[in-house]
């Protein structure tokens, strides 16, 4: 049974620049959440897809902005970046229900931001 | 709002010493459920544990244990007997009850554990 994946594993872009990043959710699951991991801190909450839609946001700009398939998968994409926009980005994944499901956390997407 | 608190930065014992990493946390819903996750150096989130709070019933798993005091507003997570495998950040978070409309999780900073040969 896979779990949660992400692609690529480490990214290196510099400001201005857009990135994608992509995640496939565990079997079975419907909805998938990103988050930001700052260096040192707990991960942020950014948004959160079900049927294609973003149905819920964190406290992030528009600059980050997201896509759900009918696969199921996910990508997350930045725009403009900022040096602060530098973090670890985990996708996690759970089967739509009472929001109290336990979310399921891919290896992360570091990115780089020079 | 919600709020978890992990006071403890870092720790670091010496293999099979027992180890307490605390977890106190702030919400105003009386539903809630609270999670413990693993990071190892791999950056993963590995899921631990996650609890009602209508069942405040304390959790063993084999070395790893959980007390739940609703009282206290704490969740903590102790390794009995530690091994350098142990060696990771551990974190405690938070979801209220929602009934579906809420996939928010609130993570407090984290708990560097180090273990030692």
């Amino acid at each position: 049974d896979a779990g949660v994946t992400q692609s690529p594993t480490h990214l290196i872009k510099t400001r201005g620049q857009q990135v994608t990043l992509r995640c496939s959710p565990k079997s079975g699951h419907d909805t998938v959440s990103w988050y930001q991991q700052a260096l040192g801190q707990g991960p942020q909450f950014i948004f959160q897809y079900y049927e294609e839609e973003e149905r819920q946001r964190g406290n992030f700009p528009d600059r980050f902005s997201g896509h759900q398939f009918p696969n199921y998968s996910s990508e997350l994409n930045v725009n403009a970046l900022l040096l602060g926009d530098s973090a670890l980005y985990l996708c996690a994944s759970t089967r739509r229900g009472l929001g109290s499901d336990t979310q399921y956390f891919g290896p992360g997407t570091r990115l780089t931001v020079l | 709002a919600q709020k978890v608190t992990q006071a403890q930065t870092e720790i670091s014992v010496v293999e099979k010493e027992d180890v307490t990493l605390d977890c106190v946390y702030e919400t105003r819903d009386t539903t809630y459920y609270l999670f413990w996750y693993k990071q190892p150096p791999s950056g993963e989130l590995v899921f631990l544990i996650r609890r009602n709070s209508f069942d405040e019933q304390n959790e063993i798993s084999g070395r790893y244990s959980w007390n739940f005091q609703k009282s206290t507003s704490s969740f903590n997570f102790t390794i009995t007997a530690s091994q350098v495998v142990d060696s990771a950040v551990y974190f405690c978070a938070l979801i209220p009850y929602s009934g579906g409309s809420n996939y928010k999780l609130t993570f407090g900073k984290g708990t560097l554990l180090t273990v030692n040969p």
